[in-house]
């Protein structure tokens, strides 16, 4: 069935420093690829997301990039800071067929003082 | 706004008793979904209501029982729960079932002793 791998499980870096989480997927035909952050007892949080008809989306100090050859995407977080501490997930979706969400495994972030 | 609400934020039960969970949302969107999320783990499909009809059905035990009282409401009636219950549970909407983005509610952790 479909799968998304994400990498690596868990992550800590220097705060200001620049943090790169990847996923791939098997799915050919997933076409949304959303993150999600979460917190410690809270719900997952939609932080950004890419179409498949689209290279690469900034929003502030988050990206996303994605490539559909490879069937890879990748979250891009510059100038971490403490409070971007969680767990992130990627996943992929189709917007057509049975549109579950396939998530990838989780990535632990820790931001250093 | 993009707000899901969840109630309880927690719930301890025995494994004879009833209780429900509840999640509202008030943004018009027209598909609703329950997840439950294990710790460290990524969260797992278990209904998905499309205009106040079940659509999915993940092979989720009878003991939990959905129902979409109306476009806003959502609830998931649990009996008879095992301790491996114990999980959160968490509610999602999205515009409806073949759109992208899919918005968490904050989850109920629940307990089952």
């Amino acid at each position: 069935g479909e799968n998304v791998e994400q990498h690596p499980s868990t992550l800590s870096v220097q705060e200001g420093d620049s943090a790169v989480i990847k996923c791939t997927y098997s799915d050919s035909a997933s076409n949304y690829f959303p993150w999600y952050k979460q917190e410690l007892g809270k719900g997952p949080q939609l932080i950004i997301d890419i179409r498949s008809n689209v290279g690469e989306k900034k929003d502030q100090r988050i990206a996303v990039t994605l490539n559909k050859t490879a069937k890879h995407f990748s979250l891009h977080i510059t100038e971490t800071q403490p409070e971007d501490s969680a767990v992130y997930f990627c996943a992929a979706t189709r917007t057509s067929g049975t549109y579950k969400y396939i998530f990838g495994t989780g990535t632990r972030l820790k931001v250093l003082a | 706004d993009t707000e899901v609400t969840q109630t309880p934020k927690h719930l301890v039960m025995g494994m004879t008793n009833k209780k429900s969970l509840k999640c509202e949302q008030h943004m018009g969107h027209r598909a609703m979904y329950w997840y439950k999320q294990k710790a460290k783990k990524p969260p797992e499909l278990m209904f998905v209501y499309s205009y106040e009809k079940l659509s999915i059905n993940e092979s989720v035990p009878s003991r939990f029982s959905p129902e979409c009282p109306n476009s806003s409401l959502l609830n998931l009636h649990l009996h008879a729960l095992q301790p491996e219950d114990s999980a959160l549970y968490l509610c999602a909407s999205s515009q409806v079932v073949h759109s992208y983005e899919q918005y968490f509610g904050p989850g109920t952790r629940l307990t089952v002793t």
